[in-house]
């Protein structure tokens, strides 16, 4: 158990379908990621909500859209994907200072298995 | 560019010692941190690294160059259970983390 939790586990659908990714932290972090992890290749952050403010969009398609209602709960929509957006979507949160100078360590939820058909 | 370097795949033994580099290129430094990840699960944080030197944490140990841009993780007595991704991850001076592609560990009985 990391503290952070995602559902659904796994997540097949169509390119025209819409689902949301959940996230939910129990840690108490103020700061909250959403990663894609595709095989042999580094995390890729895509999002930050830092004390509930999105800081970091790296440039990510409009098909994916995060929101942050509170500091521990996170979220991912997502409409009309492609078939390259299949990978395992983590999430993390940390605690993070105002302005976002922080070294600590990321805690991470075990990952949204996503497939697009 | 920023990039971060680590073998794709290592084999070693059961009851054995490995050693899992990781080189980085970053625009400025604020520490390095190793992850393991098991198949199908969630990356944990393993050591934090800003300073030279060697941090031991049980059997598991994790050194660091700043000057050379070099980290290793060294992984003592090993278990079947350390079988796993490793991944490596750097601050960049704007506290960016960056990511390498992780080393696969293999362990054979």
């Amino acid at each position: 158990e990391t503290g952070v939790t995602q559902t659904p586990r796994h997540l097949v659908m169509g390119m025209t379908n819409k689902k949301s990714l959940k996230c939910e932290q129990h840690l108490g972090h103020n700061a909250m990621y959403w990663y894609k992890q595709s095989a042999k290749k580094p995390l890729e952050l895509m999002f930050v909500y830092n004390f509930k403010e999105q800081t970091e969009n790296n440039s990510v398609p409009s098909r994916f859209s995060p929101e942050c209602p509170n500091s521990s709960h996170l979220f991912l929509h997502l409409h009309t994907l492609q078939p390259e957006d299949s990978a395992l979507y983590l999430c993390a949160s940390s605690q993070e200072v105002s302005g976002g100078l922080s070294n600590q360590p990321q805690h991470f939820g075990d990952g949204t298995r996503l497939s697009i058909l | 560019g920023q990039n971060i370097d680590q073998p794709t795949e290592m084999t070693a033994t059961e009851g054995a010692i490995v050693q899992i580099n990781c080189t980085y290129q970053t625009s400025g430094f604020n520490g390095l941190f190793w992850y393991q990840q098991h198949a199908g699960e969630a990356p944990t944080f393993l050591s934090y690294n800003v300073l030279d030197g060697l941090e031991e944490k049980g059997r598991f140990s994790s050194f660091l160059s700043r000057s050379k841009g070099y980290s290793y993780l060294l992984l003592k007595e090993l278990q079947m259970k350390d079988s796993a991704s490793y991944l490596c991850a750097v601050f960049d001076s704007n506290y960016q983390l960056i990511w390498g592609a992780g080393t696969k560990l293999i362990i054979k009985p």
